[in-house]
């Protein structure tokens, strides 16, 4: 049972690159999220997944696309990279409802130069 | 709209004496969960301890206790018999139900301190 796995677990891009950041689990959540973690803050979700085929905007979607085609996979987009996206980036499952617990991943760390 | 709100960016504590780490909230969702997570310089977040708004006693696990006063909109930590170990950041979350979106929005976390 491996949880939540990301991969890369670190990368580097030039402005204007474009990549995707991997998220995958094997609870068979429903629930699954992406967040991003600057310096020194807190967490900002960025999308969300309630289930397969449904997805919906977080706190800070600009830039980002997301898609769930499979219950297990939740791949976040970065189309056009910029400076401003230099953060970690985590993902995170569970089951729905208000009192389940999310389980993370143990983060990207992404540098965009 | 949703609100985590923790003022304290930094607390010390003695080791095995027991600290509070603060966090008020804000929403009008009548179902929500709060959570801590502690995050060790290592980066992974770690699930501590969480209450429902609904139950009426608080939550303890081993060490960590959740004062939670649903009036004051207050959810703090307690951690007791604090051990260098327990250095890190901690950040508190809620999660409402919100029409089945669920989603959860963090506080921007305490840094604890751990002295021997």
């Amino acid at each position: 049972n491996a949880g939540v796995t990301q991969t890369p677990k670190f990368q580097v891009l030039k402005t204007g690159q474009s990549m995707t950041l991997q998220c995958a689990q094997d609870m068979n959540h429903e629930y699954m999220s992406w967040y991003r973690q600057d310096p020194g803050m807190g967490l900002r979700l960025i999308h969300y997944s309630v289930g397969a085929g449904i997805t919906d905007q977080g706190e800070v979607p600009n830039g980002y696309n997301v898609s769930r085609s499979t219950t297990e996979d939740f791949p976040l987009r970065l189309l056009s990279a910029a400076p401003s996206q230099t953060s970690v980036y985590f993902c995170a499952s569970s089951l729905r409802g208000a009192g389940e617990t999310q389980y993370f991943g143990p983060g990207t760390r992404l540098l965009v130069l | 709209a949703q609100k985590i709100t923790q003022t304290q960016p930094g607390m010390f504590v003695q080791e095995k004496e027991a600290v509070t780490l603060d966090c008020t909230y804000d929403t009008s969702d009548p179902s929500y969960g709060l959570f801590w997570y502690k995050q060790p310089s290592s980066g992974e977040m770690i699930f501590l301890i969480y209450q429902g708004s609904y139950d009426q006693q608080n939550a303890t696990e081993g060490r960590y206790s959740l004062n939670f006063q649903k009036a004051r909109k207050s959810a703090n930590l307690v951690i007791s018999a604090s051990q260098l170990g327990d250095s890190a950041m901690y950040f508190c979350a809620m999660r409402e139900s919100a029409g089945g979106s669920f989603k959860t929005i963090f506080g921007a976390g305490t840094r604890l301190f751990v002295k021997a």
